[in-house]
């Protein structure tokens, strides 16, 4: 099946800095990729949709302006977290949507921890 | 809009029983569901998908769903757990199509004992 990668897999910043995270589509490209965010033993809720050379849609509440996302490319979608803060620690999971299927299948890379002290 | 629910945060089973875990769904269109497995500090792993064709859906691992439009539910079973099971299981739902963002339910942490 198809791979999405992200890296880092886990990231310690310090609270003001700002934080990449990088989600690949290894085989496929991938016009849509979905940015989400699990806090710990919650769901997933949806940050934002990331569309290749467009602008990002974000969900109701999630700061555009710290949550800096970029699709430049088919196959790479990048979340800056940006003035890190405590609170922003989570776990940050993308999925990648692979339009060249009839049943446009979406696939989830592994995560990103990011701790912010 | 649509909207997941999974009945009860924790199921725990003994080794060798059936697994249930529930989930129900509110959706304006057709909708695509999903079921999915967590384990500690990974992503998603896909289980099972329903996209409008058989109702009865059979997934990896030996894991199943129904989907009943009746009652809007799309449990998910397995005749005996094993203790590699254990994990946490999200229920997903998206509308037009599997390419659309999706909706998750709160998740099932699944316990199995010995």
């Amino acid at each position: 099946g198809a791979v999405v990668s992200q890296h880092p897999s886990r990231v310690i910043c310090k609270s003001g800095t700002s934080v990449k995270i990088e989600c690949r589509s290894l085989d496929f490209q991938a016009t849509t990729m979905f940015w989400y965010r699990q806090f710990p033993k919650k769901s997933l809720m949806l940050m934002a949709t990331s569309n290749e050379g467009s602008k990002a849609t974000y969900e109701q509440g999630v700061e555009k302006d710290k949550f800096l996302i970029n699709h430049a490319s088919l196959t790479l979608s990048t979340l800056t977290v940006t003035s890190a803060h405590p609170e922003d620690s989570s776990f940050y999971i993308c999925s990648a949507v692979d339009r060249t299927s009839f049943a446009y299948e979406q696939y989830f890379g592994p995560g990103t921890r990011l701790t912010v002290t | 809009a649509q909207s997941v629910t999974q009945l009860g945060s924790h199921v725990s089973v003994s080794e060798g029983a059936l697994v249930l875990l529930r989930c129900n769904y509110s959706s304006s269109v057709p909708p695509y569901l999903f079921w999915y497995v967590q384990y500690p500090n990974q992503g998603l792993q896909l289980l099972l998908k329903y996209t409008s064709a058989a109702t009865l859906v059979k997934g990896i691992n030996g894991f199943e769903a129904e989907f009943k439009k009746s009652e809007t539910s799309f449990h998910l079973t397995k005749p005996s757990a094993h203790m590699s099971d254990a994990a946490e299981y999200f229920c997903a739902v998206s509308e037009g199509n599997a390419g659309n963002m999706l909706t998750f339910g709160g998740g099932t942490r699944l316990m199995v004992k010995p």
